[in-house]
């Protein structure tokens, strides 16, 4: 079956750095993408790796590597505003979306 | 670029009746819609993957004629929760494809969602 694996919950503080990680086992891989969502909205996007390394945009990057089924999301300079729920979705070989049941990030100050 | 409107936002009803919610992609033509739902604290679920001209196709378990999903035309899918239920309240989400985009052909546009309770 498909699998995508993360922490359900992390905790952090203002000002720090945080790493949210993503473990998957899906039929086929077109690509991962890391959402943030939070509560009562809708997800918006935040990145997408379809070839190993890191993509860096602004306070956040996001790495992959396909050999191991892995990806991370990095969090710079948190922010308060930062606090939500962070989605990793995998693109299979259909096409469709495989989402993980997010981690929610919380910020302290 | 890719905004995707959702009508409407929040709507409350009554027991059995039926409710229709709206998503468009205002400004690109999206093939593919997608519709989700999402209950308190837990992650988005595939309710059907809608498809302009043809068929929805729904994910398992996902009764198709009591959740209509119609889309007309490259910029609207509307969904019709039938005889809601209390059970039924949730949030809904549609999202979009921009297929011939510049970015990654298959990010999901997110509309902002519509919170159906259901009395």
């Amino acid at each position: 079956g498909q699998n995508i694996d993360q922490p359900t919950e992390m905790t952090a503080t203002e000002g720090a750095i945080v790493q949210i990680n993503c473990t998957y086992q899906t039929s086929g891989f077109n690509g991962l993408f890391w959402y943030q969502q939070h509560a009562g909205e809708a997800p918006t996007f935040l990145s997408y790796n379809v070839l190993d390394g890191l993509e860096e945009k602004g306070r956040f990057s996001s790495f992959l590597s396909r050999s191991k089924g892995y990806s991370y999301l990095l969090l710079k300079e948190l922010q308060m505003k930062d606090s939500a729920s962070y989605l990793c979705a995998v693109l299979d070989s259909n096409y469709q979306l495989i989402w993980g049941a997010g981690t929610k990030l919380i910020i302290k100050p | 670029g890719a905004v995707v409107s959702q009508h409407p936002s929040w709507v409350i009803c009554k027991s059995g009746t039926s409710v229709k919610i709206e998503c468009r992609s205002l400004d690109f033509q999206a093939t593919t819609m997608f519709w989700y739902r999402q209950f308190p604290k837990q992650s988005l679920m595939l309710m059907a993957t809608s498809n302009e001209g043809s068929k929805a196709t729904y994910e398992q378990g996902v009764e198709k004629d009591k959740f209509l999903i119609n889309h007309a035309s490259l910029t609207l899918s509307t969904l019709t929760v039938t005889s809601a239920h209390p059970e039924d309240s949730s949030f809904y989400i549609c999202s979009a494809r921009d297929e011939w985009g510049r970015r990654s052909s298959y990010e999901q546009y997110f509309g902002p969602g519509t919170r159906l309770t259901v009395t």
